[in-house]
């Protein structure tokens, strides 16, 4: 399956600064990627799905302005938590796939650990 | 709303004892059916992809089934190294997001 890494694999923050994560695949060319987040003992929630070249997409609840998503090129896409604070605390996982419609497979990156003090 | 539940929530299996994972689902309009493996602290790990009622798909000691309500996940002889946490998710609609369940997390002991 495709591959995908993540930078930083964990990463600890002062309340108040900002964290970019990156997100690449590294095998093709993903037109959408997508970034969730996961609490402990909880499954993985969307947060927003990523396109190239366009704007993100974000699900229900999850603030624009406060996780910012840039897909520039077809194998870099980067989550920025700005201003962040110890309840964004979490583990940010991101996911490609090839396609935009059709059940297409998504690919898991490692995952990045935050931990906001 | 798409709903996916996972039972059991926790399973102890003993080396070579076989079991089933349940994942069942509530869509509109399935497009796909996933199972994924993730090992603590890292990211999900693809296994399968089932798309229609009545299609199987192995790999070692996984089987996976599906119905037109839920899909299994049979563990035959399980390994220690099988244990971690088995994710079901489901794919619905146009875009290519998934709704996943909340995971059964298995353990095989010696």
């Amino acid at each position: 399956g495709a591959v995908v890494s993540q930078h930083p694999s964990w990463v600890i923050c002062k309340s108040g600064t900002s964290v970019k994560i990156e997100c690449r695949s590294l095998d093709f060319q993903a037109t959408t990627m997508f970034w969730y987040r996961q609490f402990p003992k909880q499954s993985l929630m969307l947060m927003a799905t990523s396109n190239e070249g366009s704007k993100a997409t974000y699900e229900q609840g999850v603030e624009k302005d406060k996780f910012l998503i840039n897909h520039a090129s077809l194998t870099l896409s980067t989550l920025t938590v700005t201003s962040a604070h110890p309840e964004d605390s979490s583990f940010y996982i991101c996911s490609e796939t090839s396609g935009n419609y059709g059940a297409d497979t998504q690919y898991f990156g490692p995952g990045t650990r935050l931990t906001v003090l | 709303e798409d709903q996916v539940t996972q039972s059991p929530e926790a399973l102890r299996l003993q080396e070579g004892e076989s079991s089933s994972l349940n994942c069942s689902y509530t869509v509109s309009g399935l497009r796909g059916l996933f199972w994924y493996r993730q090992d603590p602290g890292k990211g999900p790990e693809f296994l399968f992809t089932l798309y229609s009622a009545g299609e199987e798909k192995e790999k070692e000691r996984l089987k996976a089934t599906l119905t037109k309500k839920e899909s299994f996940l049979h563990i035959t002889a399980p390994k220690p190294e099988d244990s971690a946490t088995y994710l079901c998710a489901v794919h619905t609609g146009t875009a290519s997001k998934l709704t996943f369940g909340t995971g059964t997390r298995l353990q095989v002991t010696l």
